[in-house]
């Protein structure tokens, strides 16, 4: 199993430029999660997803989309990027019960300039 | 408003000695603990968890404290080794919502 990855490792985005950062898990597992952290900060949670068609809001959702059309990707979608949003991003994944850890993926670095 | 905190943004221990990292929360509903791992350019590692049933779990040279009258949980690394230098985070959940809240992190420095 390669568990959770995630593509790019590194990014540079100008400013109103848009990307999407791409997760997928190979355990099956239905809830995922795109998490941000800041420097000197935890981690906070932008999207999450309960399984295929289904996501929802998590603390700081704004400037960001998502989808899910499959139980194994869940990309993260940033549409006209701002500086606020440079951070590293974090993909994880928890199996269908309750009381589990999360899987991580190695995150995505983005600076936007 | 940070419903989980660590306060201790770092901390030094000297190897073979014990490494007590500390994590308050506020929200009472919360019902599940767990402390994660983080060396640089990786992504969080879980470490070890405990349910709000209990007040103790243990895991090898790693054991997490509950005290729920306190809101407190503390993780105690007995002995501790350069091994384990890295950040660690704390994290707490509610049954039923599937959804985790991190504290800041306390990097931890064990030196040999």
């Amino acid at each position: 199993n390669a568990g959770v990855t995630q593509t790019p490792k590194f990014r540079i985005l100008k400013i109103g430029q848009s990307m999407t950062l791409q997760c997928t898990q190979d355990m099956n597992h239905n809830y995922m999660y795109w998490y941000r952290q800041d420097p000197g900060m935890g981690l906070k949670l932008i999207y999450y997803s309960v399984g295929a068609g289904i996501t929802d809001k998590g603390e700081v959702p704004n400037g960001y989309n998502v989808s899910r059309s499959t139980t194994e990707d869940f990309p993260l979608r940033l549409e006209l990027a701002a500086p606020s949003q440079t951070s590293v991003y974090f993909c994880a994944s928890t199996p269908s019960r309750d009381r589990t850890e999360q899987y991580f993926g190695p995150g995505t670095r983005l600076t936007v300039t | 408003d940070q419903q989980v905190k660590q306060n201790s943004p770092s901390l030094s221990v000297q190897e073979g000695r014990i490494s007590i990292l500390n994590c308050d929360y506020t929200n009472s509903m919360f019902d599940y603990f767990l402390w994660y791992k983080k060396y640089p350019a990786e992504g969080p590692t879980f470490l070890i968890s405990i349910s709000s049933i209990k007040d103790k779990n243990e895991d090898g040279r790693f054991t997490v404290f509950l005290n729920k009258s306190a809101k407190h949980l503390s993780l105690h690394i007995v002995p501790s080794q350069p091994g384990d230098s890295a950040v660690y985070f704390c994290a707490a959940s509610t049954s039923g919502t599937y959804k985790y809240i991190f504290g800041t992190g306390t990097r931890l420095k064990v030196l040999a």
